[in-house]
């Protein structure tokens, strides 16, 4: 498994502004992925962060409001922007080395008002 | 569309029974199945993957596969109070992403 760690674990915003979520693990990982995971919901993927190159975003995801970055392999960061109360959620970090399976840091648990 | 089916519970169970989760997957393509358990407020945590028909045992949990019926287990022995939590079963067709399912929760009573 990763250690994986986010930064920060909670936050309360204004609605309009933006916020930026760290994301580091404690060695190198091949693929790193980001998650929001609305109340009494599963997992949603927003995006796969390439390192060196733009993040792959899914379906109903666009980079304007989802910028990602991952500068090396192990840090990431994913920011919420022009943030509205309906991007209140949990963030997850996760990474997944050669094999499959993936593995998910502590959540960052957003709450726009 | 990939789609993975569970039932959202609640599941409950007596201590020292047996927890019998599934999950059905729609995408024939599958290769890799896996099961995380998740605390409430807390993030998933992987407690089994299994890539082969068949049964896969780690200590009190078996997962089962069986691709021809695209169907998934996890069993759950001697089930104790902390396994209580929801249980997502996740898929990855071929070298896509993950695909989640919305998690059955477990109740194990006392």
């Amino acid at each position: 498994s990763a250690v994986i760690s986010q930064k920060p674990s909670r936050d309360i915003c204004q609605r309009g502004t933006s916020l930026t979520i760290q994301c580091q693990v404690d060695s190198q990982v091949t693929m790193m992925f980001w998650y929001r995971q609305q109340p009494g919901q599963s997992l949603t993927l927003i995006a796969t962060a390439n390192q060196g190159s733009e993040a792959t975003y899914e379906s109903g995801f666009v980079i304007d409001k989802f910028p990602i970055s991952r500068p090396n392999l192990t840090f990431s960061t994913l920011t919420v922007s022009n943030m509205s109360p309906e991007d209140s959620s949990i963030y997850l970090c996760s990474v997944a080395r050669q094999g499959d399976e993936q593995y998910f840091g502590p959540g960052t648990r957003l709450t726009v008002t | 569309q990939k789609e993975v089916e569970q039932n959202s519970g609640p599941l409950s169970v007596p201590e020292g029974a047996i927890a019998s989760l599934n999950c059905t997957y729609s995408d024939r393509g599958s290769q890799s199945f896996f099961w995380y358990r998740q605390y409430s407020g807390k993030s998933p945590e992987l407690i089994m993957s299994i890539y082969s028909n068949g049964d896969k045992e780690d200590g009190r949990f078996t997962a089962q596969l069986n691709k021809a019926s695209q169907y998934v287990s996890l069993l759950i022995r001697d089930s104790q109070p902390s396994d209580s939590a929801t249980y997502l079963c996740a898929v990855r067709p071929g070298y896509s992403t993950l695909t989640f399912g919305k998690g059955t929760m477990l109740l194990v009573s006392p």
